[in-house]
């Protein structure tokens, strides 16, 4: 199974910062990677798919990026709503498809 | 609009069975894979494995293979979770999610969740 690392598990920002989350692949994922972001009380929602894709109706703030192990999700100026879990996930080999820890964004 | 309704939460002895239910609307059901993804109380998403709606045909992660059944009903476009031999560790809340324009494998919609809570 591929394991997915993230790293912080929690980033704190002040509103307006820019922010960087890290999600580390056990192995090449080849690029086959999304991001979700999940509020309190609330389902996750698709962010980024395929490393960089921004899903419908998502913000310009948020970018993706990264190949082979190592892929990256940027917040470029962190807004109130943005506090949340965020989750990246792999499709490249599977099954399972899989899922990392989380990164918790805060408010600093 | 995409919508997927869950059916209400569930509390269940150890060793019990429990199906819960996906009702899908906003789209032709047997257009994509529908998924189902387990979060235990304050933990991180875990895939449990997938129906395909056009054939029935399921495929499972390892971890849940013996005790999940995944099946789809194209005549009320709704799909269902088994999961059998119940233990404290499946208490969880359980979605459901569906495919989209981002392509396969991803989950583009959700469920509202259902809570499963196992007790001994």
């Amino acid at each position: 199974d591929i394991v997915l690392t993230q790293s912080p598990d929690t980033l704190s920002l002040s509103p307006g910062e820019r922010g960087t989350l890290s999600c580390r692949a056990s192995q090449s994922v080849r690029s086959f990677l999304a991001w979700y972001q999940q509020r309190p009380g609330q389902p996750p929602r698709l962010l980024i798919f395929d490393t960089s894709n921004r899903a419908t109706g998502v913000p310009a703030r948020f970018t993706g990026s990264g190949s082979g192990t190592d892929y990256n999700l940027t917040i470029s100026s962190l807004e109130p709503e943005d506090v949340a879990v965020y989750y990246c996930q792999q499709r490249s080999d599977w099954p399972p498809l899989t899922f990392g820890g989380g990164t918790k964004v805060e408010i600093k | 609009e995409v919508q997927l309704l869950q059916s209400g939460a569930e509390v269940k002895k150890s060793g019990a069975t429990v199906k819960i239910s996906c009702k899908i609307s906003g789209y032709t059901f047997t257009n994509f894979y529908i998924h189902w993804v387990r979060q235990a109380p304050g933990k991180g998403l875990e895939w449990m494995g997938l129906v395909d709606p056009q054939d029935g045909q399921g495929r499972y992660a390892e971890k849940f293979h013996a005790r999940v059944a995944l099946t789809a009903d194209t005549s009320t476009d709704t799909a269902y979770m088994e999961l059998s031999s119940l233990r404290s560790e499946d208490t969880a809340l359980y979605y459901c999610a569906t495919e989209g324009t981002s392509g396969s494998y991803y989950f583009d919609y959700w469920g509202q969740g259902t809570l499963i809570t196992v007790s001994s």
